[in-house]
């Protein structure tokens, strides 16, 4: 139980693209979905916090503008990276959750390699 | 500033050995915590989660929880090589699912 599907797997494309990643909870329904982006060697960096039907809530430093979450049903999130540049060059990962209490653990999608040109 | 402190390792035991990996965490109102694995270039995996003071097993894992000391550890018994990877310690607050997590302690099993 508790499958995330996130896709695609891999992107690489040109700067200035528009890259939209998919997160997709399989057999459960997550109220709140998170957005992490991780560079080599380095921690997993929160994004945001989106909850279904609710606007995301950024992390300091993180241009909404930029990054737009989306999470329009119980199972599905999406993130667009708009415009995308080699500076956003990245392992992205989404996780989903459930409604606690006590909290419940974030179960993690596989994760994107986004590689911009 | 609420934090969770691992060591960054690498902690370096033979196969089959006892590995413990240690985990503080500074905010007293955190309950719920959760180990994660994650290997080079994958993404984390839910090993364990403990809500409660004590130990609580799972197959060849541990966790323990000392909330008097904010410490939490995970041993894992008999490990293998594939235990080779990044664990992350990850804590959160009552009614939050906002996970705050250390930065990893790397294990490494040799043959």
């Amino acid at each position: 139980g508790a499958v995330v599907s996130q896709h695609p797997s891999r992107v690489i494309c040109k700067s200035g693209t528009s890259v939209k990643i998919e997160c997709r909870s399989l057999d459960f329904q997550a109220t709140t979905m998170f957005w992490y982006r991780q560079f080599p060697k380095q921690s997993l960096m929160l994004m945001a916090t989106s909850n279904e039907g609710s606007k995301a809530t950024y992390e300091q430093g993180v241009e909404k503008d930029k990054f737009l979450i989306n999470h329009a049903s119980l199972t599905l999130s999406t993130l667009t990276v708009t415009s995308a540049h080699p500076e956003d060059s990245s392992f992205y990962i989404c996780s989903a959750s459930t409604q606690g209490p006590p909290s419940q653990p974030q179960h993690f999608g596989d994760g994107t390699r986004l590689s911009i040109l | 500033q609420k934090e969770v402190e691992q060591n960054s390792g690498p902690l370096s035991v033979p196969e089959g050995a006892i590995a413990s990996l240690n985990c503080t965490y500074s905010d007293r109102g955190s309950q719920s915590f959760f180990w994660y694995r994650q290997y080079s270039g994958k993404s984390p995996e839910l090993i364990m989660f403990i809500y409660s003071n004590g130990d609580k097993e799972d197959g060849r894992f541990t966790a323990q929880l000392n909330k008097a000391s904010q410490y939490v550890s995970l041993l894992i018994r008999d490990s293998q090589p594939s235990d080779s990877a990044t664990y992350l310690c990850a804590a959160s607050r009552p009614g939050y699912s906002t996970l705050t997590f250390g930065k990893g302690t790397m294990l490494l099993v040799s043959p």
